[in-house]
């Protein structure tokens, strides 16, 4: 089992130059989360995704698209790019939410995308 | 406004030396507490989720346990190895069912030998 990966692991781009980064899981799980990390912000929700073909915004989802087309890949694009979306990026997955505690809830992380805004 | 946060933020001991990070919350309610570890350059790495009040868990040196309003982490005589940062995360009713996380901004912890 891979988990979760992403790819690129590194990137560097130029102001208003768009890229996507790649999520995929092996483990079947049915949400799908995009985060970015910021130092001194900690881990803040970009968008998400609760099923294959249904996305949903998060607390910051200002100059980002997402899509989820097959259930194991999530993809976030970046259309135009800006130097205040210099950060890191992580993808998280987990099963569908179950009531009964103990039930597993959390979420496992990918390993990051570092992306660089000239 | 659901709120979470750690402290200290950062935080250096001795081997051998056992102490507690702190993560305090204010929550609209609360389905789960969870702790992850965090390594430089890597994903956060899930450690234990606590969901009531009273609760604990363990693994290895690590103790987390948990009340109406903060949740701890204790490190009992740590190793070097278990320098990391100690990111702790809420999941609320607001949330819906979508296991959604509300983090804090981590504690830094440094064990030297």
């Amino acid at each position: 089992n891979a988990g979760v990966t992403q790819t690129p692991k590194f990137r560097v781009l130029k102001t208003g130059q768009s890229m996507t980064l790649l999520c995929a899981q092996d483990m079947n799980h049915e949400y799908m989360y995009w985060y970015r990390q910021d130092p001194g912000m900690g881990l803040r929700l970009i968008h998400y995704s609760v099923g294959e073909g249904t996305t949903a915004k998060g607390e910051v989802p200002d100059g980002y698209n997402v899509s989820r087309l097959k259930k194991q890949n999530f993809l976030l694009g970046l259309e135009s790019a800006a130097p205040s979306q210099t950060s890191v990026y992580f993808c998280a997955s987990s099963y569908a939410y179950r009531l009964e505690r103990g039930a597993g809830n959390e979420q496992f992380f990918g390993p990051g995308t570092r992306l660089t805004v000239l | 406004e659901d709120q979470v946060t750690q402290s200290p933020e950062a935080l250096r001991l001795q081997e051998g030396e056992s102490s507690s990070l702190n993560c305090s919350y204010t929550v609209s309610g609360l389905r789960g507490l969870f702790w992850y570890r965090q390594d430089p350059g890597k994903g956060p790495e899930f450690l234990f989720t606590l969901y009531s009040a009273g609760e604990e868990k363990e693994k290895e040196r690590l103790k987390a346990t948990l009340t109406k309003k903060e949740s701890f982490l204790h490190i009992t005589a740590p190793k070097p190895e278990d320098s990391a940062t100690y990111l702790c995360a809420v999941q609320t009713p607001y949330g819906g069912a979508t296991n959604k996380l509300i983090f804090g901004t981590g504690t830094l912890l440094a064990v030297q030998p």
